[in-house]
């Protein structure tokens, strides 16, 4: 079983809709939990993360964390086509000397205009 | 905003070369790290290091590849003689403080081709 596994999409919806992305793990050590964008050929870029289980809003971002089912998930309202790009979920247990990021495969979202 | 930058942008080496790939992470971070993407795959973990010394290093790390902060700015990736397999986008991360993984900030990455 994969550390972590994420639908790789593609993911394709009309502007303005509600887009759910998700993952789920297997490693209980996990406490952060982020989601990071990436346009194609280029690095990475952190978009939110979390603590442990719960809820965090960021403007049209909302990341939720179950820790008891070991399911993630970031929701984006009012999408826009400027969203179109491929969305890692990344985890790290939290471990002085284990700061390490386990990705998903990422999942590409199209908004289509 | 400060940034992680990289460079080169794209580095085309020949199997059994060295190269050396450079990152600049923010100036007032502590703790960096790489990563790789092979095209297609996910971004993988390969090394973290703190205090001029590595802290953890995966099984990809082999002895082929070093890290090195030579001066108080950059921080490199050396890969000693290189496979095919080598050929990946390879991301520079930084972070403020030890204990704070959620919040690595990534470079726009080199990409390696090795032919």
């Amino acid at each position: 079983q994969k550390e972590v596994e994420q639908d790789p999409g593609p993911l394709s919806v009309p502007e303005g809709a509600i887009v759910s992305l998700n993952c789920t793990y297997s490693n209980s050590a996990f406490q952060y939990f982020m989601w990071y964008r990436q346009y194609s050929r280029k690095g990475p870029e952190l978009l939110m993360y979390t603590y442990s289980s719960g809820n965090k809003e960021d403007g049209r971002f909302t990341a939720q964390v179950d820790k008891s089912s070991k399911y993630i998930s970031l929701f984006i309202r009012d999408s826009q086509p400027s969203d179109s790009a491929t969305y890692l979920c990344a985890m790290s247990a939290w471990d002085f000397g284990n700061e390490k990021l386990t990705f998903g495969t990422g999942t590409r979202l199209t908004i289509i205009p | 905003e400060p940034e992680v930058t990289q460079t080169p942008s794209h580095q085309v080496t020949q199997m059994g070369q060295e190269v050396i790939l450079r990152c600049v992470p923010i100036s007032n971070h502590l703790y960096f790290y790489w990563y790789r993407q092979i095209l297609g795959q996910k971004v993988e973990f390969l090394v973290s290091f703190y205090n001029n010394e590595i802290s953890e290093k995966s099984e990809i790390f082999d002895d082929q590849f070093s890290v090195e902060r030579p001066d108080g700015s950059n921080f490199t990736l050396k890969i000693r003689s290189t496979k095919l397999e080598d050929s990946a986008m390879y991301f520079c991360a930084s972070s403020p403080v030890l204990g704070s993984s959620y919040e690595q900030y990534f470079g726009p990455g080199t990409r390696l081709t090795v032919t």
